[in-house]
């Protein structure tokens, strides 16, 4: 049963720090993992999709990465700022299907 | 291009009642599924649909059900409501087939009272 784990929980970071939210899955069987940040109360805006052969994805300042043998993703936020403020979701896809098994996400927070 | 669509936003209804939630996905997706988020669990998976087809279930209870239309517009029903079954509801939408990015809507929040 693929499980999907997230470190830390919850991160408290000043304006203009680099951080790094972990993502880690049991089962390396999966077709791509997509990272996601959701507002209180709101859906979920998809950040970055990596497919399972690729190794890592960039969009603007996020970095995510993807290592499917030790079962790992990080998603790499550069020169944070107040707005990036959000829980921040890792969702695995399951082989042969488009179902998305999620992690607990990350609550950061991000104050000037 | 239009985004996910789920309507209504927000619902109130009574133990007992059932309630239906609608989702409308990004024109030419195929591929819908609904998941339940609450604060205890999380994210949890419902339904996967594919061109009408329910491909996948998550472990719901048989008052969970849905439906996916000609039009890949779906719909979701839960009957006898119960306290526990107050979520926020998300409805994804992706070309399908696998290995393709998931847009979500903006939920349907539903309050049982």
């Amino acid at each position: 049963k693929q499980e999907v784990t997230q470190i830390p929980a919850a991160l408290s970071v000043p304006e203009g720090e680099n951080l790094v939210l972990n993502c880690s899955f049991t089962d390396s069987a999966i077709y791509n993992l997509q990272w996601f940040r959701q507002d209180p109360g709101k859906g979920l805006t998809s950040l970055l999709l990596i497919q399972s052969s690729q190794r890592e994805q960039t969009s603007g300042r996020l970095n995510a990465s993807l290592d499917k043998s030790s079962g790992r993703s990080t998603l790499y936020i550069a020169a944070s700022q107040p707005g990036d403020s959000a829980t921040y979701l890792c969702a695995v896809q399951i082989a042969n299907t488009d179902k998305l098994i999620f992690g607990t996400g990350t609550r950061l927070q991000v104050f000037p | 291009k239009a985004g996910v669509t789920q309507t209504p936003r927000y619902l109130i209804k009574t133990r007992g009642q059932q309630v239906t939630l609608s989702c409308s996905p990004i024109s030419g997706h195929r591929s819908v599924s609904w998941y339940q988020q609450t604060p205890g669990q999380g994210l949890q998976f419902l339904f996967e649909y594919f061109s009408e087809t329910q491909r996948n279930k998550g472990n719901f209870p048989g008052r969970f059900s849905g439906r996916q239309f000609s039009n890949s517009r779906s719909e979701m029903n839960v009957s006898t409501l119960e306290l526990g079954d107050s979520a926020l509801y998300l409805c994804a939408s992706s070309l399908g087939g696998g290995r393709t990015e998931a847009f979500f809507g903006q939920g349907t929040r539903l309050t049982v009272v």
